[in-house]
C-alpha cells in the first residue's frame, strides 16, 4: 500500500498569511484527495487531482500534483479563522477513486 | 449534493456489549461503502470495504469478527463492534462514492464510540 507523509504536522499561522501543507507519496498516485475535517466530525472534501501537473482552486485554496504524481501541495492564501482545521490528503490506492489511504494530517490553526 | 449520514453520532457501552452503527447513503445508492477508524490526533485507517450483497473485505489488521459489516442494501452498511472493550474506543467514519463517477467520496459525520 502507498505511504503518505504530510507536513508539516501541525501550524498555527496569522490570520491574513499565506500557508502551504505538503503531502508525499512513496508510490505515484493514481489520485490524490485533499479533505478538511474539524476534529471529531466528518470529513468534507476540498479537491481532487489526478493529472501530473494539475492545479485547482475554489476560494482562496489552491491544490496541485507534480509532474511525476507523487508529491501534493494545498496552499492556503489570506488565511481566515473559517480555515483552522485537520487537513488529510488521501490517495487513490488502486486507481478506481474508492479506496484511499490517508496521510498522517495537518492541524491548521488561525491566530486573530 | 450527495449526503451520507451516520447513526449514531456518539455511544457509550459497557465492555462486552455490542454496538451497531449505520452508514447511510441519503440520495444515492451506494454498491460500496468504506469503513474508517481514526484515533485521537491521528489519521483516518480503512477498516474494511463493504460490499452490497456479499462478504466484507477486511484490511490486514482487522479482526473481522470483531468488526461485522453487513451491506445488506444500496443505501446501507452496518458496522457492529462485537463484545466492545474499551481498546475499542474510537471515532468510526464511513464513505460513500457519489453516482457517476463523480470522483467524489462522500464522508459521513462519523460515529465516536466510548466503551467504559
Amino acid at each position: 500500500s502507498q505511504e503518505l507523509e504530510q507536513s508539516p504536522q501541525s501550524l498555527i499561522v496569522q490570520e491574513g498569511k499565506n500557508l502551504t501543507i505538503n503531502c508525499t507519496s512513496s508510490k505515484t498516485l493514481y489520485g490524490l484527495y485533499w479533505y478538511k475535517q474539524k476534529y471529531g466530525e466528518g470529513l468534507i472534501f476540498l479537491m481532487m487531482l489526478q493529472k501530473g501537473g494539475e492545479e485547482k482552486s475554489h476560494e482562496k485554496i489552491t491544490a496541485k500534483l507534480d509532474e511525476k504524481k507523487q508529491q501534493s501541495s494545498l496552499h492556503i492564501t489570506a488565511s481566515q479563522p473559517s480555515h483552522a482545521g485537520i487537513y488529510l490528503c488521501g490517495a487513490d490506492q488502486a486507481g478506481g477513486g474508492n479506496k484511499l489511504t490517508f496521510g498522517t494530517g495537518t492541524q491548521l490553526k488561525v491566530e486573530l | 449534493g450527495a449526503v451520507v449520514s451516520q447513526h449514531p453520532s456518539w455511544v457509550i457501552c459497557k465492555s462486552g456489549t455490542s454496538v451497531k452503527i449505520e452508514c447511510r447513503s441519503l440520495d444515492f445508492q451506494a454498491t460500496t461503502m468504506f469503513w474508517y477508524r481514526q484515533f485521537p490526533k491521528q489519521s483516518l485507517m480503512l477498516m474494511a470495504t463493504s460490499n452490497e450483497g456479499s462478504k466484507a473485505t477486511y484490511e490486514q489488521g482487522v479482526e473481522k469478527d470483531k468488526f461485522l459489516i453487513n451491506h445488506a442494501s444500496l443505501t446501507l452498511s452496518t458496522l457492529t463492534v462485537t463484545s466492545a472493550h474499551p481498546e475499542d474506543s474510537s471515532f468510526y467514519i464511513c464513505s460513500a462514492r457519489g453516482r457517476g463517477n463523480t470522483g467524489e467520496l462522500f464522508f459521513g459525520e462519523g460515529s465516536r464510540l466510548t466503551v467504559l
